[in-house]
């Protein structure tokens, strides 16, 4: 089936530095969306993209679509303690098709 | 609105017990589903449903339930508790599969002992 690889699996960085996310697939990709998950909490959508070579921001987050849409990335710059929490994407196969959830990152920041 | 409200919030079973996770939606969403979190884990398909009267399985659909008689309503049902179904449980909802946000509620922690 469907697998989505999440690199890496955990990060700690010192607050004001930089920290970013990756997701690779096999196949090629309808879409692919971000999620964010604080601490005890439930995912909470970020962003969702679609077009190839798509670059989309959010105050200090960059969300990358590759051009082959086969890869994703999310960057963020400068973080905050806020950041804290585990970013996950979620890929579509084909539109309609069921979003499968990579593994996650979890982003620890030290203040 | 209130979003994808779940109860319980926590709920510990015995071995062998079953019980219902109420999941409910205000969004008029047709899509819903169920996902299952273990610690340092993603978030794994159980079951969901593309609309009242239809369910289908996800990846991993054994030893639950589901039904949908409502836009609204998607409850799980667990028949025969197991030590593995220890987990947090997330419903969640959507208006149209894949490419759209997921709407996921606060989640029900379950332990089975």
């Amino acid at each position: 089936g469907q697998q989505v690889m999440q690199i890496p699996q955990y990060q700690h960085v010192q607050e004001g530095e930089d920290f970013t996310t990756y997701c690779n697939s096999s196949t090629t990709l309808s879409n692919i969306q971000w999620y964010k998950q604080r601490p005890g909490g439930h995912p909470v959508f970020l962003i969702q993209l679609v077009k190839s070579g798509e670059v989309k921001k959010q105050k200090r987050l960059t969300f990358q679509f590759g051009e082959a849409k086969k890869n994703s990335s999310l960057h963020i710059t400068a973080t905050q303690t806020t950041d804290v929490g585990t970013y996950f994407c979620a890929e579509s196969m084909e539109y309609g098709n069921k979003l499968v959830f990579g593994a996650g990152t979890i982003l620890r920041v030290k203040s | 609105n209130a979003g994808v409200t779940q109860t319980p919030k926590f709920r510990i079973l015995k071995i062998g017990q079953s019980m219902t996770l109420q999941c409910t939606q205000d969004m008029n969403h047709n899509y819903m589903y169920w996902y299952r979190q273990d610690p340092g884990m993603g978030l794994k398909l159980i079951y969901y449903s593309v609309g009242a009267g239809i369910t289908d399985k996800g990846e991993v659909p054994n030893g639950y339930n589901v039904s949908r008689s409502t836009t609204e309503d998607f409850p799980l049902r667990l028949e025969l508790a197991a030590p593995s179904q220890t987990s947090v449980y997330f419903c969640a909802s959507s208006y149209i599969q894949g490419n759209s946000p997921l709407h996921f509620g606060n989640g029900t922690r379950l332990t089975v002992t």
